[in-house]
Protein backbone atom coordinates (compact mmCIF):
# COMPACT_ATOMS: atom_id res chain seq x y z
CA UNK A 1 0.00 0.00 0.00
CA UNK A 2 1.12 3.62 -0.86
CA UNK A 3 1.25 5.56 2.10
CA UNK A 4 3.14 8.25 4.55
CA UNK A 5 4.42 6.81 7.73
CA UNK A 6 4.93 8.48 10.92
CA UNK A 7 6.17 7.59 14.17
CA UNK A 8 5.67 7.49 16.58
CA UNK A 9 1.64 9.02 16.27
CA UNK A 10 1.83 10.46 20.30
CA UNK A 11 5.06 11.84 22.38
CA UNK A 12 5.06 13.52 25.21
CA UNK A 13 8.42 14.70 26.62
CA UNK A 14 10.25 17.46 28.91
CA UNK A 15 11.64 21.08 27.83
CA UNK A 16 15.03 20.52 26.60
CA UNK A 17 14.71 16.97 25.78
CA UNK A 18 15.88 16.13 22.11
CA UNK A 19 13.44 14.10 19.71
CA UNK A 20 12.94 12.89 16.37
CA UNK A 21 9.95 12.03 14.24
CA UNK A 22 10.58 9.60 11.14
CA UNK A 23 8.89 9.83 8.16
CA UNK A 24 8.93 7.19 5.44
CA UNK A 25 7.33 7.07 1.87
CA UNK A 26 7.10 4.25 -0.47
CA UNK A 27 6.21 5.91 -3.16
CA UNK A 28 9.56 6.67 -4.33
CA UNK A 29 8.97 10.65 -4.11
CA UNK A 30 11.08 12.88 -4.50
CA UNK A 31 9.27 15.83 -2.72
CA UNK A 32 9.04 15.38 1.15
CA UNK A 33 8.08 18.32 3.80
CA UNK A 34 6.90 19.11 6.92
CA UNK A 35 3.79 20.68 8.48
CA UNK A 36 2.65 22.09 11.90
CA UNK A 37 -1.32 22.14 12.71
CA UNK A 38 -2.15 24.12 15.72
CA UNK A 39 -5.85 24.69 16.51
CA UNK A 40 -7.35 27.01 14.27
CA UNK A 41 -4.70 27.46 12.03
CA UNK A 42 -4.32 25.61 8.54
CA UNK A 43 -1.19 24.03 8.04
CA UNK A 44 2.50 25.44 8.17
CA UNK A 45 4.89 24.46 6.41
CA UNK A 46 8.21 23.69 8.89
CA UNK A 47 10.81 22.30 6.40
CA UNK A 48 10.85 20.72 2.61
CA UNK A 49 13.32 18.81 0.46
CA UNK A 50 13.16 18.77 -3.21
CA UNK A 51 15.25 15.62 -3.51
CA UNK A 52 18.09 13.78 -1.54
CA UNK A 53 20.37 15.96 0.32
CA UNK A 54 18.38 19.08 -0.57
CA UNK A 55 16.42 20.77 1.98
CA UNK A 56 15.16 24.12 2.74
CA UNK A 57 13.55 26.46 5.23
CA UNK A 58 9.45 26.62 5.11
CA UNK A 59 7.31 29.39 7.12
CA UNK A 60 8.02 28.20 10.43
CA UNK A 61 11.66 26.61 10.75
CA UNK A 62 13.08 27.90 13.94
CA UNK A 63 13.73 25.06 16.63
CA UNK A 64 13.32 22.25 13.93
CA UNK A 65 15.84 20.75 11.86
CA UNK A 66 15.84 18.29 9.02
CA UNK A 67 18.07 15.76 6.71
CA UNK A 68 17.34 13.96 3.76
CA UNK A 69 20.14 11.34 3.51
CA UNK A 70 17.16 8.37 1.81
CA UNK A 71 14.67 9.42 -0.71
CA UNK A 72 12.20 7.59 1.43
CA UNK A 73 13.15 9.25 5.10
CA UNK A 74 12.51 12.67 5.83
CA UNK A 75 13.22 12.89 9.49
CA UNK A 76 11.94 16.28 11.90
CA UNK A 77 14.31 16.63 14.94
CA UNK A 78 13.68 18.92 17.90
CA UNK A 79 17.12 19.82 19.21
CA UNK A 80 15.75 21.29 22.86
CA UNK A 81 12.02 21.02 22.05
CA UNK A 82 10.12 23.76 24.23
CA UNK A 83 6.68 24.00 25.08
CA UNK A 84 5.21 26.11 22.18
CA UNK A 85 6.27 23.28 19.29
CA UNK A 86 3.29 21.52 21.09
CA UNK A 87 1.03 20.41 18.04
CA UNK A 88 0.32 18.43 15.60
CA UNK A 89 3.18 17.61 13.05
CA UNK A 90 2.52 15.88 9.23
CA UNK A 91 4.52 14.57 6.97
CA UNK A 92 3.57 14.95 3.23
CA UNK A 93 4.99 13.84 0.11
CA UNK A 94 4.66 14.17 -3.53
CA UNK A 95 5.59 12.45 -6.90
CA UNK A 96 7.55 15.35 -8.34
CA UNK A 97 9.41 18.68 -7.49
CA UNK A 98 6.31 20.54 -8.56
CA UNK A 99 3.67 20.17 -6.13
CA UNK A 100 0.68 18.78 -7.28
CA UNK A 101 -1.17 17.54 -3.96
CA UNK A 102 0.57 15.69 -1.17
CA UNK A 103 -0.05 12.30 0.40
CA UNK A 104 0.25 12.77 4.03
CA UNK A 105 1.13 10.46 7.12
CA UNK A 106 -1.58 10.44 9.76
CA UNK A 107 0.11 12.40 12.14
CA UNK A 108 2.27 12.96 15.48
CA UNK A 109 0.80 15.16 18.24
CA UNK A 110 3.62 15.99 20.26
CA UNK A 111 3.09 18.06 24.04
CA UNK A 112 6.32 19.36 25.65
CA UNK A 113 5.68 19.85 28.99
CA UNK B 1 -10.22 13.00 18.57
CA UNK B 2 -7.26 15.79 17.70
CA UNK B 3 -7.99 19.46 18.70
CA UNK B 4 -7.22 21.12 15.69
CA UNK B 5 -11.05 22.10 14.59
CA UNK B 6 -11.50 23.91 17.74
CA UNK B 7 -12.33 28.01 16.81
CA UNK B 8 -12.96 26.85 13.38
CA UNK B 9 -16.12 28.47 11.13
CA UNK B 10 -18.82 25.25 11.01
CA UNK B 11 -21.13 24.29 8.47
CA UNK B 12 -24.13 22.31 9.66
CA UNK B 13 -26.28 20.53 6.96
CA UNK B 14 -29.14 18.08 6.61
CA UNK B 15 -28.03 14.38 5.00
CA UNK B 16 -28.87 14.53 1.15
CA UNK B 17 -28.91 17.96 1.26
CA UNK B 18 -26.26 20.16 -0.55
CA UNK B 19 -23.27 21.97 1.11
CA UNK B 20 -20.81 24.12 -0.33
CA UNK B 21 -18.11 25.13 1.45
CA UNK B 22 -16.16 28.95 0.47
CA UNK B 23 -12.58 29.65 0.63
CA UNK B 24 -10.98 33.00 -0.30
CA UNK B 25 -7.47 32.70 -1.28
CA UNK B 26 -4.62 35.50 -0.23
CA UNK B 27 -2.12 35.13 -3.97
CA UNK B 28 -3.25 36.52 -7.49
CA UNK B 29 -0.36 34.52 -9.25
CA UNK B 30 -1.51 31.09 -7.47
CA UNK B 31 -1.98 28.76 -10.26
CA UNK B 32 -2.98 25.56 -8.71
CA UNK B 33 -5.40 24.75 -6.05
CA UNK B 34 -6.79 21.63 -4.31
CA UNK B 35 -9.48 20.81 -1.64
CA UNK B 36 -8.42 18.43 1.54
CA UNK B 37 -10.82 16.60 3.51
CA UNK B 38 -9.55 15.77 7.41
CA UNK B 39 -11.32 13.43 9.52
CA UNK B 40 -10.95 13.40 13.12
CA UNK B 41 -7.44 11.47 13.91
CA UNK B 42 -6.32 11.42 10.33
CA UNK B 43 -3.89 13.22 7.83
CA UNK B 44 -5.60 15.61 5.13
CA UNK B 45 -6.91 13.45 2.05
CA UNK B 46 -6.81 14.95 -0.89
CA UNK B 47 -10.39 15.67 -2.80
CA UNK B 48 -10.26 17.71 -5.60
CA UNK B 49 -7.77 20.09 -7.63
CA UNK B 50 -8.31 22.98 -10.02
CA UNK B 51 -5.42 25.04 -12.35
CA UNK B 52 -6.18 28.63 -12.66
CA UNK B 53 -6.89 28.30 -16.66
CA UNK B 54 -10.01 26.74 -15.36
CA UNK B 55 -13.18 28.01 -13.45
CA UNK B 56 -14.84 24.34 -13.13
CA UNK B 57 -13.77 21.32 -12.65
CA UNK B 58 -15.80 18.19 -11.10
CA UNK B 59 -15.43 14.93 -9.57
CA UNK B 60 -18.01 12.09 -8.19
CA UNK B 61 -20.42 13.80 -5.55
CA UNK B 62 -17.45 17.21 -5.33
CA UNK B 63 -17.27 19.90 -7.42
CA UNK B 64 -14.95 22.82 -7.17
CA UNK B 65 -15.20 26.61 -8.85
CA UNK B 66 -12.78 29.02 -9.15
CA UNK B 67 -13.34 32.80 -9.11
CA UNK B 68 -10.35 34.27 -9.98
CA UNK B 69 -11.63 38.12 -10.03
CA UNK B 70 -12.21 38.05 -6.11
CA UNK B 71 -9.84 35.30 -5.38
CA UNK B 72 -12.77 32.43 -4.33
CA UNK B 73 -12.38 29.01 -4.59
CA UNK B 74 -16.22 26.86 -3.27
CA UNK B 75 -16.35 23.12 -2.98
CA UNK B 76 -19.74 21.97 -3.39
CA UNK B 77 -20.78 18.53 -1.92
CA UNK B 78 -23.77 16.89 -3.47
CA UNK B 79 -26.20 14.56 -1.66
CA UNK B 80 -24.05 14.64 1.50
CA UNK B 81 -23.75 11.71 3.33
CA UNK B 82 -22.37 11.88 6.95
CA UNK B 83 -19.35 10.22 6.08
CA UNK B 84 -18.58 13.14 4.85
CA UNK B 85 -18.46 15.04 8.44
CA UNK B 86 -14.96 16.39 8.67
CA UNK B 87 -12.87 19.24 8.48
CA UNK B 88 -12.10 20.85 4.86
CA UNK B 89 -8.87 22.51 4.03
CA UNK B 90 -8.34 24.32 0.28
CA UNK B 91 -4.50 25.16 -0.80
CA UNK B 92 -3.44 27.25 -2.99
CA UNK B 93 -0.06 26.80 -4.97
CA UNK B 94 2.07 30.45 -5.40
CA UNK B 95 3.02 30.57 -9.19
CA UNK B 96 6.90 29.54 -8.97
CA UNK B 97 6.85 28.31 -5.89
CA UNK B 98 7.25 24.62 -4.51
CA UNK B 99 4.71 24.38 -1.42
CA UNK B 100 1.23 24.34 -1.03
CA UNK B 101 -0.30 27.79 1.51
CA UNK B 102 -3.50 26.34 3.26
CA UNK B 103 -6.41 27.97 4.82
CA UNK B 104 -7.65 27.62 8.11
CA UNK B 105 -10.43 25.12 7.35
CA UNK B 106 -13.93 24.45 7.69
CA UNK B 107 -15.48 22.04 9.92
CA UNK B 108 -18.85 20.12 8.37
CA UNK B 109 -21.34 18.27 10.67
CA UNK B 110 -23.98 16.34 8.63
CA UNK B 111 -26.94 15.75 10.79
CA UNK B 112 -29.58 12.70 10.23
Amino acid sequence: EAQVTQNPRYLITVTGKKLTVTCSQNMNHEYMSWYRQDPGRGLRQIYYSMNVEVTDKGDVPEGYKVSRKEKRNFPLILESPSPNQTSLYFCASSPQDRVYGYTFGSGTRLTVV
Amino acid sequence: GESVGLHLPTLSVQEGDNSIINCAYSNSASDYFIWYKQESGKGPQFIIDIRSNMDKRQGQRVTVLLNKTVKHLSLQIAATQPGDSAVYFCAERPGGYNKLIFGAGTRLAVHP
